[in-house]
């Protein structure tokens, strides 16, 4: 059964670093690109990046690039999302999701989400 | 980038009703559409797949059709469990989400 597990909720500080991880099993980890999508309170889903966990080959969304580091260690089948300095801007909802194939590339697994709270 | 545009945001509706939801697309994207169905507090599920193509497991009163700009999704019958939000998602460049449908109870 593929499944995706997020580590859990995070409430930080502004100005904090931050790494949320997410856990791929039950399929090939390196086969396939994990994608991040960002979800505000109450808003809709944006595209934040994704990687390749194969060679750690990433693309970032124009609105995300420089402001997030995406990475993957295939040794232990973990794709992450990370911060340097977070704002109470980035709080939101964040979900990895495993795109489905080379030429598929909707995304068909999805992680139960990380909630990221930033507040002073 | 290419921008994806849903109508309505908010759609009333009753148990046994068709419902009809819309997206277009700011640019083709040939077929490449997926729609994704969101419960509070709950990941994205696929529902449907290169804008016509129902993943395995969801009922067969959903459908999607179209190609180029514009889109549909239908629900043929809606169901008790069908009261969510829905997204459409382009992957024809990167990924790019509408921006949801809330399908409310009338």
């Amino acid at each position: 059964e593929v499944q995706l597990v997020q580590s859990g909720a995070e409430v930080k500080e502004p100005g904090e670093s931050l790494k949320i991880s997410c856990e791929g099993s039950g399929y090939s980890f390196t086969s396939y690109w994990i994608g991040w999508v960002r979800q505000m309170p109450g808003k809709g889903l944006e595209w934040m990046g994704i990687i390749w966990p194969g060679d750690s080959d990433t693309r970032y969304s124009p609105s995300f690039q420089g402001q997030v580091t995406i990475s993957a260690d295939k040794s232990i089948s973990t794709a992450y999302l990370q911060w340097s300095s977070l704002k109470a801007s980035d709080t939101a909802m964040y979900y990895c999701a495993r795109q489905s194939g080379a030429a598929r590339r909707f995304f068909d697994y999805w992680g139960q989400g990380t909630l990221v709270t930033v507040s002073s | 980038d290419i921008q994806m545009t849903q109508s309505p945001t908010t759609l009333s509706a009753s148990v046994g009703d068709r419902v009809t939801i819309t997206c277009r697309a700011s640019q083709s994207i040939s077929g490449w559409l997926a729609w994704y169905q969101q419960k509070p507090g709950k990941a994205p599920k696929l529902l449907i797949y290169e804008a016509s193509s129902l993943e395995s497991g969801v009922p067969s009163r959903f459908s999607g059709s179209g190609s180029g700009t514009e889109f549909t999704l239908t629900i043929s019958s809606l169901q008790p469990d069908d009261f969510a939000t829905y997204y459409c998602q382009q992957y024809n460049s990167y990924w790019t989400f509408g921006q949801g449908t809330k399908v409310e109870i009338k």
